[in-house]
């Protein structure tokens, strides 16, 4: 049972837009920077998006992140197949004292 | 460009301690503006955060694998490792080693390396 929720899977067709939610509480995301995660097949996490809303380096301008009160998106436009991969929302829990993840969420573009 | 290379045994007897070291290369590891964290992936599953080392010594871990976990940290050899001990199958998982920032952020992770937990 993961601190942070993500939907298991999520779907769409090449050149569409997909959004991926990420829902935890006061004590993580309400009051933490959330970062997102791209886990290609056989491959290590990769970081997309840090502090909510900033690309990290090499990230194109087709990935954002964004969040509200205790809930955070990662939103995909101009799908590619290449897309397809897991997908991590992360942060830090102050209460627990530990970084805490989302049970990830499987991108297929169809 | 930093990277990290995981290293260390990819089977350990149940019961006995998993040891796993991370070498840093191309910076340094002696920086008070990064922690160095090792997490895992069991088969299948989602990422788990086990803890986090300064270069300093001092350490994070997660509650849940508290009682099981060292951290340390060797800056001469620009490494740092992991202990977990009185190991079971539930710890067979591929392990990275990683980097962040002041906050949650793991900007540079290692490729991981693959330990089971098999008799």
């Amino acid at each position: 049972q993961s601190v942070l929720t993500q939907p298991p899977s999520v779907s769409a067709a090449p050149g569409e837009k997909v959004t991926i939610s990420c829902s935890g509480s006061s004590s993580n995301i309400g009051n933490q920077w959330v970062s997102w995660y791209q886990q290609l097949p056989g491959a290590a996490p990769k970081l997309l998006i840090y502090e909510n809303n900033k690309r990290a380096s090499g990230i194109p301008d087709r990935f954002s992140g964004s969040k509200s009160g205790t809930s955070a998106t990662l939103g995909i436009t101009g799908l590619q197949t290449g897309d397809e991969a897991d997908y991590y929302c992360g942060t830090w829990d102050g209460s627990l004292t530990a970084g805490v993840f989302g049970g990830g969420t499987k991108l297929t573009v169809l | 460009q930093l990277q990290l290379q995981e290293s260390g045994p990819g089977l350990v007897k149940p019961s006995e301690t998993l040891s796993l070291t991370c070498t840093v290369s191309g910076g340094s590891i002696i920086t008070s503006d990064y922690y160095w964290d090792w997490l895992r992936q069991p088969p299948g599953k989602g990422l788990e955060w086990i803890g986090s080392v300064d270069h300093s010594g001092n350490t994070w871990y997660n509650p849940s694998l508290k009682s099981r976990v060292t951290m340390s940290v060797d800056t001469s050899k620009k490494q740092f490792s992991l202990n977990l001990s009185s190991v079971t199958a539930a710890d067979t998982a591929v392990y990275f080693c990683a980097r962040h920032p002041l906050y949650f952020n793991i900007d540079v992770w290692g490729r991981g390396t693959t330990v089971t937990v098999s008799s």
